[in-house]
């Protein structure tokens, strides 16, 4: 089982609706939920960061944690077509110098 | 002001050569990283450095060799490149261990 599982995609959906991304994984010591936007050849760009279990809300980004499930879900309300891009999970269990695990990432297609 | 660049941008070569990826961040960060992004998209860590020290070597060909020559700047440098090595590679940095801000990426082909 990999560390973190992350569905693919393509996720295709009209503007407007709301998007719902997610992963699971399998280590119970990570406690930093981060998610990473990347646009098409450019570099992962946070969006949203959570630490432990619970939600976030940024604008129209929601980031919620569920440590008991191993669960974690980012919200888009409103899509627009400038949301499409891939959106990559990554945690870390943030003791000593720990790194970053990423999914790979779900590709999100809003169209017009 | 780019936070987190790379140079190049693009790279391509011949198998055999010997070519090195510049990054530099303005960010004051103590901690850069290497990134290597194969053909489906995973993002798989290769190097970290803190403090011009390495502190993460994950299994990486020793082909593959990371400098710091102050904590502003990682480079790698690789030799005998392979086809196997074409990706793209991305340099990050974060100021605790836990958020990374990333560059731009180098994209590397092997020919």
């Amino acid at each position: 089982q990999k560390e973190v599982e992350q569905d693919p995609g393509p996720l295709s959906v009209p503007e407007g609706a709301i998007v719902s991304l997610n992963c699971t994984y399998s280590n119970s010591a990570f406690q930093y939920f981060m998610w990473y936007r990347q646009y098409s050849r450019k570099g992962p760009e946070l969006l949203m960061y959570t630490y432990s279990s619970g939600n976030k809300e940024d604008g129209r980004f929601t980031a919620q944690v569920d440590k008991s499930s191993k669960y974690i879900s980012l919200f888009i309300r409103d899509s627009q077509p400038s949301d499409s891009a891939t959106y990559l999970c990554a945690m870390s269990a943030g003791s000593g110098y720990s790194t970053l695990t990423f999914g790979k990432g779900t590709m999100l297609l809003v169209s017009p | 002001d780019t936070a987190v660049s790379q140079t190049p941008k693009y790279l391509v070569t011949q198998m055999g050569n010997d070519k090195s990826i510049k990054c530099e961040q303005n960010l004051g960060h103590d901690t850069m990283y290497w990134y290597k992004q194969d053909s489906k998209k995973f993002l798989k860590i290769m190097f970290s450095y803190n403090n011009k020290e390495l502190i993460i070597n994950e299994t990486v060909p020793n082909r593959f060799s990371p400098k710091s020559p102050d904590k502003a700047h990682l480079n790698l440098h690789i030799n005998s490149l392979e086809l196997g090595d074409s990706a793209v590679y991305f340099c990050a940095s974060s100021e605790g261990k836990n958020i990374q801000y990333f560059g731009a990426g180098t994209r590397l082909s092997v020919l």
